[in-house]
């Protein structure tokens, strides 16, 4: 399967634990992208990477929360301290395109996501 | 302020029979409007992609029509199956802007009942 893979699919945690997520999106693609989604709720964006680089944040990605992208391919979300408030659906979407700030809009292509559950 | 915005927020039709969703959207500056398909538990899939100068696209029995003028998209969904239950997502891409480029409406939940 060439998609965009994330592990794990589903986490249970107790409130005040620390969680990571790992995404790996697909192999040529230079951008990655995540988002949250709550139930009934359509995606809301949290960071993306262009390569290894951090590009954007959004305010909804408090200091809790941090995103790492090491070596341009893989990435992890790690949620410090979590809160039940922080239960959702963790979704990667990763896609191609050229140039750091291209002004055209890149297609991009979601994981299954993680489902975070915090107790 | 950009926004996307869906109805109805839920629907529930008989397998078989046509249904049209809706998308109203406030983005600007405006590059392209695609419509997402999510199975419950998994990531969306992109059904279509419409640029400003597109008014409709199909994609099987899925077809999407946009309306630039009035900033109104839909999405008609011929001979419903079982296996179009799921939420569909109008999303507006936009360019030079923030949250990455791609504005979600909160979707509509799709029920094909037997």
């Amino acid at each position: 399967d060439t998609g965009v893979s994330q592990n794990p699919r589903h986490k249970i945690t107790k409130r005040g634990q620390n969680v990571t997520f790992r995404c790996d999106p697909i192999s040529e693609h230079n951008r990655l992208y995540w988002y949250r989604q709550t139930l009934g709720q359509g995606p809301e964006f949290l960071t993306y990477f262009q390569n290894e680089a951090q590009l954007e944040k959004s305010r909804l990605l408090s200091d809790r929360f941090s995103a790492e992208r090491p070596k341009g391919s893989f990435s992890t979300l790690e949620i410090q301290r979590t809160e039940q408030g922080d239960s959702a659906m963790y979704l990667c979407a990763s896609s191609l395109v050229a140039g750091e700030r291209t002004r055209r809009a890149d297609t991009q292509y979601f994981g299954p996501g993680t489902r975070l559950t915090v107790l | 302020k950009n926004q996307v915005e869906q109805s109805p927020q839920s629907l529930i039709i008989l397998e078989g029979k046509n249904c049209t969703l809706q998308c109203n959207y406030t983005v600007s500056p405006f590059s392209n409007l695609r419509w997402y398909k999510q199975d419950t538990g998994r990531g969306p899939v992109s059904l279509t992609i419409m640029t400003f100068s597109e008014n409709t696209k199909s994609n099987g029995r899925y077809t999407a029509t946009l309306d630039a003028d009035t900033k109104q998209s839909s999405l008609h969904i011929t001979a419903s199956q079982l296996s179009d239950s799921a939420s569909y997502i109008c999303v507006v891409s936009t360019y030079g802007g923030s949250q990455g480029n791609l504005i979600f409406g909160k979707g509509t939940k799709l029920s094909v009942k037997p």
